[in-house]
């Protein structure tokens, strides 16, 4: 059974620093991972969708990168912003290409 | 994104009695899901379909059921409700279900 964890749980950043977000995958045969985001009291918005044959995939200041092998993908935030508090979200396949597998999220607070 | 509409946004029931959760999406996108999200569990798949009259158990399946009779409606039922059903629940539709997921703004349920 696919388990993803997300670390750190939380982050506090000041306006313009850049961060990144880490989550990791048990099981690599996947199809593809996907990262979202939620504003409080709302649903989720996928921001970006890491093929298996991909490495990489930007948009915007956000970038994400997929090391299938070794379990693992990171979201990077260029300068970020105050408009960026949220929390993210990954998601990979529970196997193939069955229904998607959460981590618990990492809650960011961007302050101003 | 995908016009996925949940109803109602918020109940408040009593233990016993049942309760359904509609998600009505335009997309014509072929694969639904229904998520429960709670502090300290993430999201967890309830249950999905993958066509009409085509549905799966997730991880979370116990106490409820789900009939997709049209494309464009899921229903979520609740045969006899109770407290630690209290959640938010989303749901989300994909097209391929290995590609972009799109989410609702989600269902605040309270069993009492």
């Amino acid at each position: 059974k696919q388990e993803v964890t997300q670390i750190p749980a939380a982050l506090s950043v000041p306006e313009g620093e850049n961060l990144v977000l880490n989550c990791s995958f048990t099981d690599s045969a996947i199809y593809n991972l996907q990262w979202f985001r939620q504003d409080p009291g709302k649903g989720l918005t996928s921001l970006l969708l890491i093929q298996s044959s991909q490495r990489e995939q930007t948009s915007g200041r956000l970038n994400a990168s997929l090391d299938k092998s070794s379990g693992r993908s990171t979201l990077y935030i260029a300068a970020s912003q105050p408009g960026d508090s949220a929390t993210y979200l990954c998601a990979v396949p529970n196997s193939g290409n069955t229904p998607l597998v959460f981590g618990k999220g990492t809650r960011l607070s961007v302050i101003a | 994104d995908a016009g996925i509409t949940q109803s109602p946004r918020h109940k408040v029931t009593e233990t016993g009695t049942p309760v359904t959760l509609r998600c009505h999406q335009t997309e014509n996108h072929r694969y639904m899901y229904w998520y429960r999200q709670d502090p300290g569990h993430g999201l967890r798949l309830i249950h999905y379909s993958y066509g009409v009259k085509d549905t799966d158990k997730g991880e979370v399946s116990d106490g409820y059921s789900v009939s997709r009779s049209k494309t464009e409606d899921f229903l979520l039922t609740l045969e006899s409700a109770t407290s630690s059903q209290t959640s938010v629940y989303f749901c989300a539709t994909g097209d391929r279900g290995i590609e972009k997921l799109f989410f609702g703004s989600g269902t605040q349920l309270s069993v009492l």
